[in-house]
């Protein structure tokens, strides 16, 4: 099955600046990589996913890149503000013929913004 | 308007005791999942169903069993509840083919004493 490795589990950037949160995959068949932002005391929220056939994608101040070859995927956040304080996690998934699969998830990354 | 919806949001019972969290949602996805997530944040599926057939049952004990009634609601219920059962349990949804779009309700709360 699929195995997801994020990297780092925990960081901290001033506010302003630029975090990036890495993860890699193991199974060359996923094709589905969604990113999830998890604030205190709630359910993990969609903030930008990424199809295999896309190598970038950008939407305001946040932005996936998509590797096959090297089979990693990073998020980009950048202008950092206070609310982007949160656990993020990176998952991936393969698109079967039929059925229903659930996503792997990475296990997180604590996002701390330092003003 | 909530998109999908669980209850109750905190459960606090005693070892052995046998309980349930529903979960519905109005968004006319065809699968729902329940995912559990540890004590330290990582989020694991444990079941999911697509027009009220199971498609994956992740290495659960047999104490625990979704029971979904029709497609917008999925319950989980859980027998003879131990300590390590303790954890936060999110029903999430999705539609389409390719499974995009999952939305995660915001948890149920588990404590088993």
């Amino acid at each position: 099955g699929e195995n997801v490795e994020q990297h780092p589990s925990t960081l901290s950037v001033q506010e302003g600046d630029s975090a990036v949160i890495k993860c890699t995959y193991s199974d060359s068949a996923s094709n589905y990589f969604p990113w999830y932002k998890q604030e205190l005391g709630k359910g993990p929220q969609l903030i930008i996913d990424i199809r295999s056939n896309v190598g970038e994608k950008k939407d305001q101040r946040i932005a996936v890149t998509l590797n096959k070859t090297a089979k990693h995927f990073s998020l980009h956040i950048t202008e950092t503000q206070p609310e982007d304080s949160a656990v993020y996690f990176c998952a991936a998934r393969a698109v079967s013929g039929g059925g229903a699969d659930g996503l792997t998830f990475g296990k997180g990354t604590h996002l701390i913004i330092q003003p | 308007d909530t998109a999908v919806s669980q209850t109750p949001k905190y459960l606090v019972t005693q070892m052995g005791n046998d309980k349930s969290i529903k979960c519905e949602q109005n968004l006319g996805h065809d699968t729902m999942y329940w995912y559990k997530q540890d004590s330290k944040k990582f989020l694991k599926i444990m079941f999911s169903y697509n027009n009220k057939e199971l498609i994956i049952n992740e290495t659960v004990p047999n104490r625990f069993s979704p029971k979904s009634p029709d497609k917008a609601h999925l319950n989980l219920h859980i027998n003879s509840l131990e300590l390590g059962d303790s954890a936060v349990y999110f029903c999430a949804s999705s539609q389409g083919r390719d499974r995009r779009g999952y939305t995660f309700g915001s948890g149920t709360r588990l404590t088993v004493v």
